[in-house]
């Protein structure tokens, strides 16, 4: 089982739509977790930290369930501008002061007209 | 604030050669790391530094070392390079283990 995955998509979602991703990771200690998006042939860019208590910024919502080891953002009313990769990232259990996050593949999310 | 800033942008080197990436980041953050990206596999770690002095292997460190000699710096250096190293390598820094990183532009680089 990897790490962390996610359904690498395309998700082709109309202007306006509520999209929803989910990630699992495999390790229960996992420490801290995170979205970045990653546009095509750019560098990934921190979206949001997730937080147990759930989260949300402006359109997006970032929700942690430890219990079945799944992270999820949920995007309300899509934007064309809101069209790339969007990456799970997962930041497994500290061992002494290593800092070794495990990225997902990434899941493609393309907005439509 | 310049971020994380890599140079070069673009390299193409014969096999064998050897060529070093440098990174550079202007927020006084202790960690910073290396990363490869290759379609279908995601990001994957290559040695990463918890502070001047200290550094450490990563998922996928042969082939490649690394040091770092001061908070700012750290480069990443092909000892020979190979057709495998072919990729497309990305710096990044956090303030700490528990934070976000802030990536570098990246280095697309092709071995022939």
């Amino acid at each position: 089982r990897k790490e962390v995955e996610q359904d690498p998509g395309p998700f082709n979602v109309p202007e306006g739509a509520t999209v929803a991703f989910n990630c699992t990771y495999s390790n229960s200690a996992s420490q801290s977790f995170f979205w970045y998006r990653q546009d095509c042939r750019k560098e990934p860019k921190l979206l949001m930290s997730v937080y147990s208590s759930g989260n949300e910024d402006g359109r997006f919502t970032a929700q942690l369930n430890r219990a079945s080891q799944y992270i999820s953002l949920l995007i309300r009313d899509s934007k064309l501008s809101d069209s790339a990769t969007y990456l799970c990232v997962v930041n497994p259990p500290y061992i002494g002061t290593a800092s070794k996050l495990t990225f997902g593949t990434g899941t493609r999310l393309q907005v439509t007209l | 604030n310049a971020g994380v800033t890599q140079t070069p942008k673009f390299q193409v080197l014969k096999t064998g050669q050897s060529m070093t990436l440098q990174c550079a980041q202007d927020m006084n953050h202790e960690y910073m790391s290396w990363y490869r990206q290759d379609p279908g596999m995601g990001l994957r770690l290559i040695h990463y530094s918890v502070g001047a002095g200290i550094t450490d292997q990563g998922e996928v460190p042969n082939g490649y070392n690394v040091s770092r000699s001061t908070t700012e710096d750290f480069p990443l250096r092909l000892l020979s390079a190979a057709p495998s190293q072919t990729s497309v390598y990305f710096c990044a820094s956090s303030y700490g283990r528990g934070g976000g990183y802030t990536f570098g532009s990246g280095t697309r680089l092709t071995v022939v």
